[in-house]
């Protein structure tokens, strides 16, 4: 398969723990995006990365998120200290410059 | 702010009738217009796109339209069938340039009806 990966599918986790998640995007895709889902709502962007430079980040998102792109090709998105409203689908997806987005399958994330 | 309206939130039509679903954009600059369709425990999907230069495009049963003077496009679904039943998302990039991320509508669930 040559799309874009997530892992893990699922994760379920108590309140107060991290979280880790990966993103692998299609290969020579330069750019990649994190983005979350809650039921019923469109995905909200988070970050985005052109190649391993973070370009932007959602002012709406909390310092406890952070992910990183090390050598442009994979990417983590973390979650430090989770709390139950972080609990969504949390979704990547990488372009070729400025074309069309390729989203993976994304990561459920349940915080109990 | 950066923001995009969908409309409207459910639609439900008879097999063989027409579906259309609304968006409007905040960003004057943007330029690029992609239309999702997300079933199920299922990806987002890209069916069609628009760019700024163009005002209409069509793939078969599925066409978009785009007025940048009012910042409005639409999705026209023509002789719809069972299997277009899913939750479609219409998106427009913004950020300097036109084109940084894209932003999404909150989405529209069509059921298709036998």
């Amino acid at each position: 398969d040559t799309g874009v990966s997530q892992n893990p599918r699922h994760k379920i986790t108590k309140r107060g723990q991290n979280v880790t998640f990966r993103c692998d995007p299609i290969s020579e895709h330069n750019r990649l995006y994190w983005y979350r889902q809650t039921l019923g709502q469109g995905p909200e962007f988070l970050t985005y990365f052109q190649n391993e430079a973070q370009l932007e980040k959602s002012r709406l998102l909390s310092d406890r998120f952070s992910a990183e792109r090390p050598k442009g090709s994979f990417s983590t998105l973390e979650i430090q200290r989770t709390e139950q409203g972080d609990s969504a689908m949390y979704l990547c997806a990488s372009s070729h410059r400025q074309e069309k987005l390729f989203f993976g399958s994304g990561t459920q994330l349940s915080v109990l | 702010g950066e923001n995009v309206e969908q409309h409207p939130s459910t639609l439900s039509v008879q097999e063989g009738d027409s579906a259309v679903i609304k968006c409007t954009y905040s960003d004057s600059a943007s330029n690029y217009f992609p239309w999702y369709k997300q079933e199920l425990g299922k990806r987002p999907q890209l069916i069609i796109d628009i760019r700024s230069n163009v005002g209409e495009k069509k793939d078969q049963r599925i066409a978009v339209t785009l007025n940048k003077t009012a910042k409005h496009f639409s999705l026209h679904i023509t002789e719809t069938q069972p299997e277009d039943s899913a939750v479609y998302f219409c998106a427009a990039s913004m950020g300097s340039g036109g084109y940084n991320k894209l932003i999404f509508g909150a989405g529209t669930r069509l059921a298709v009806h036998p």
